[in-house]
């Protein structure tokens, strides 16, 4: 199985400030990777596919990227709604894998 | 709108079953793949498996073999999860989500399930 190394596994960033979540697989999955974004007490929501495709109606302050094997998701100006959760998932071969979530908290 | 529609919560004891289902509305049920995830409390999310509504092939986790079995009516736009032989490990919050080119872009609200006896 494919292991999602994501890391931090928490984040305490101020409003507005720049924020970046970080997910290494143990092996090479292309770019068939996407991010999730989970409120408390809600089902995941897509964020980004394709490792850098930004989700329909997602806001443009995220974005992701890939840097060999690195994948990253960063949030440009942390709002207060961007509190929750955030998953990568790779689907490059079964079983597909999440990362063990970052949770990302107001400063 | 697209919506899946996840059965109510389950409370189950010990090696009994439960059959949860996900209720598609808002689409061609038999276009898309629909997978199943679970989430445990305050932990990160498993995939299960996947079943294709159209021809009922299924793919599963291996560490679900045993555990989860994924059918679909196609009559009602419904799939369903059993789960078997339940303990406490299977205490967790189940989603059903409706995938499209390997992105899963429309989830259930999700289930409780809780063992206990």
């Amino acid at each position: 199985d494919i292991q999602m190394t994501q890391s931090p596994a928490s984040l305490s960033a101020s409003l507005e400030e720049i924020v970046t979540i970080t997910c290494q697989p143990s092996q090479g999955i292309g770019n068939y990777l996407s991010w999730y974004q989970q409120k408390l007490g809600k089902s995941p929501q897509l964020l980004i596919h394709s490792a850098t495709s930004l989700a329909d109606g997602v806001p443009s302050r995220f974005s992701g990227s890939r840097s060999g094997t690195q994948y990253s998701l960063k949030i440009n100006r942390l709002q207060v709604e961007d509190t929750g959760i955030y998953y990568c998932l790779q689907i490059s071969s079964t079983p597909w894998t999440f990362g063990g979530g970052t949770k990302l908290e107001l400063k | 709108q697209v919506n899946l529609l996840q059965s109510r919560a389950a409370l189950v004891k010990p090696g009994a079953s439960v059959k949860l289902s996900c209720k598609a509305s808002g689409y061609t049920f038999t276009d898309y793949y629909i997978h199943w995830v679970k989430q445990s409390h305050g932990k990160s999310l498993e995939w299960i498996g996947y079943i294709n509504p159209n021809s009922g092939y299924t793919n599963y986790n291996e560490k679900f073999k045993s555990k989860a079995t994924l059918t679909v009516d196609k009559s009602t736009n419904t799939a369903y999860m059993e789960l078997s032989r339940l303990t406490s490990e299977d205490s967790a919050t189940y989603y059903c989500t409706r995938e499209e080119d390997y992105v899963f872009d429309y989830w259930g609200q999700g289930v409780m399930v809780t063992v206990s006896s």
